[in-house]
């Protein structure tokens, strides 16, 4: 079965530096996606990033990043410049197509902590 | 504006009680999903149904009662609760063929059992 491991369960930032979420996953599959995902106080979970299996080159939204590793199983979130507003739980999921659909399976969650 | 809206926000139920939550997609997805979120664990999928038949049950107990009557819709009966089944439960939805493959979630409904 497949699993998806976050290893650190608090991380802190100061503003506008950067930090490294780790992500490690286990599957026997080749074709797959992998996801992060904020939820912040509000409980509303946020698309950050996502990144598909065959592309070789990692994902990137604005001030996110991801360093994605298909042979180790690794799948790392860089957040730049870190602000406020950044503060809130991150969740690394993994998706892949089985029974008639996507199945998506999450990590247990960092929570980031930017501090001013 | 989330897409995916679940009511109510917040529910206290007896241990005796007959409840439901539910959620509705204004997004056009074929597939929906039950998530059930508790301190320190992972999202634990229960059910996903796509195009209104059941696709997954992971093992949920029978005190949880699933209905999808199309594909806009999903509910989540709830009677003979235990307290341990307080937790925050996600709906979700998502598109099937969709090349961004993204599941969006609700706000969630926090459910406590007393």
């Amino acid at each position: 079965a497949q699993t998806v491991t976050q290893s650190q369960p608090e991380m802190s930032v100061q503003e506008a530096e950067t930090v490294t979420l780790s992500c490690t996953y286990d599957t026997s599959e080749s074709d797959y996606y992998l996801f992060w995902y904020k939820q912040p106080p509000s409980r509303q979970m946020i698309l950050v990033i996502r990144q598909e299996a065959y592309k070789q080159q990692n994902a990137t939204e604005n001030r996110f990043s991801v360093n994605f590793q298909k042979a180790a199983k690794s799948f790392s979130l860089k957040i730049s410049d870190s602000q406020l507003g950044d503060a809130a739980m991150y969740f690394c999921a993994y998706s892949q197509f089985t029974s008639g659909t996507y199945k998506y399976i999450f990590g247990t969650g960092t929570r980031l902590k930017v501090l001013a | 504006e989330t897409g995916v809206t679940q009511t109510p926000r917040h529910l206290v139920m007896g241990m005796t009680n007959k409840k439901s939550l539910k959620c509705e997609q204004h997004l056009g997805h074929n597939a929906m999903y039950w998530y059930k979120q508790s301190a320190k664990k992972p999202l634990e999928l229960m059910f996903v149904y796509n195009f209104k038949e059941q696709t997954e049950n992971n093992s949920v107990p029978s005190r949880f009662s699933p209905e999808c009557p199309n594909s806009s819709h999903l509910f989540l009966h709830l009677h003979t609760l235990q307290p341990e089944d307080s937790a925050l439960y996600l709906c979700a939805s998502s598109q099937d063929g969709d090349r961004l493959n993204t599941i969006y979630f609700g706000e969630g409904s926090w459910l406590t059992v007393v």
